[in-house]
């Protein structure tokens, strides 16, 4: 596709449940990031991926979040036992190869609305 | 590590009439420096970025920002809005070091174009 696309668009999750939330990234980019994006407020970082490694997790809130990126494309943040705090757009965004220049410029998704009753 | 700061959290303005949007930003090292825009319901787009060379740059939509280092800022200006520019604006910053890849977003500013 042209860009970044993520799914489902909207998330509603009772509170205990577990979520999984999908990123397709540009073709042929390597880095992806995960942001989460509270209500008026900027967007935060929570974890970055180079191919299929996972180079930087520090942003994740608790050991209730994790993130895979298996064979270096598509991802997934997975949420167990979601909590109201959890309520949140959660963009997804990727970025070139190094060598490819424009590595400097991460171009994001559309989100995933997630609300945690 | 970095922070930026976004002064105003709306900006109303008439349409036709000049705009612009602060931000400041902190950090210890060398930085790059991006304006996202985000309609509602829709993702960030990048509207400009600093990197080095001239401090002033310009981008799409016709925004253009004026990096000042000795200020530690880089505010968004567009001469003449229109009503298609109300959105929401974030400034970001990241370090320009090769190890450097996560964006520090600030809380971003609203513009509202009053017709």
């Amino acid at each position: 596709g042209a860009g970044v696309s993520q799914s489902p668009r909207y998330k509603v999750a009772k509170r205990g449940q577990d979520v999984a939330l999908r990123c397709d990234p540009i073709s042929g980019h390597v880095s992806l990031f995960w942001y989460q994006q509270a209500l008026g407020q900027g967007p935060e970082f929570l974890t970055y991926f180079q191919n299929e490694a996972q180079l930087d997790k520090s942003g994740l809130p608790s050991d209730r979040f994790f993130a895979e990126r298996p064979e270096g494309s598509v991802s997934t943040l997975k949420i167990q036992r979601t909590q109201q705090e959890d309520s949140a757009v959660y963009l997804c965004a990727s970025s070139p190869p190094r060598l490819a220049g424009g590595q400097d410029t991460q171009y994001f998704g559309p989100g995933t609305r997630l609300t945690v009753l | 590590a970095q922070s930026v700061t976004q002064l105003d959290s709306q900006v109303p303005v008439f349409e036709e009439a000049p705009v612009e949007l602060r931000c400041n930003y902190s950090s210890s090292v060398s930085v790059y420096l991006f304006w996202y825009v985000q309609y509602p319901n829709q993702g960030l787009q990048l509207l400009l970025k600093y990197l080095s060379g001239s401090t002033l740059v310009k981008g799409i939509n016709g925004f253009e920002a004026e990096f000042n280092k000795s200020q530690t800022s880089f505010h968004l200006r567009k001469p003449s809005v229109h009503i298609s520019d109300t959105a929401e604006y974030f400034c970001a910053v990241r370090g320009s070091g090769a190890g450097s890849y996560q964006l520090t977003f600030g809380k971003g500013t609203k513009l509202s174009v009053i017709p």
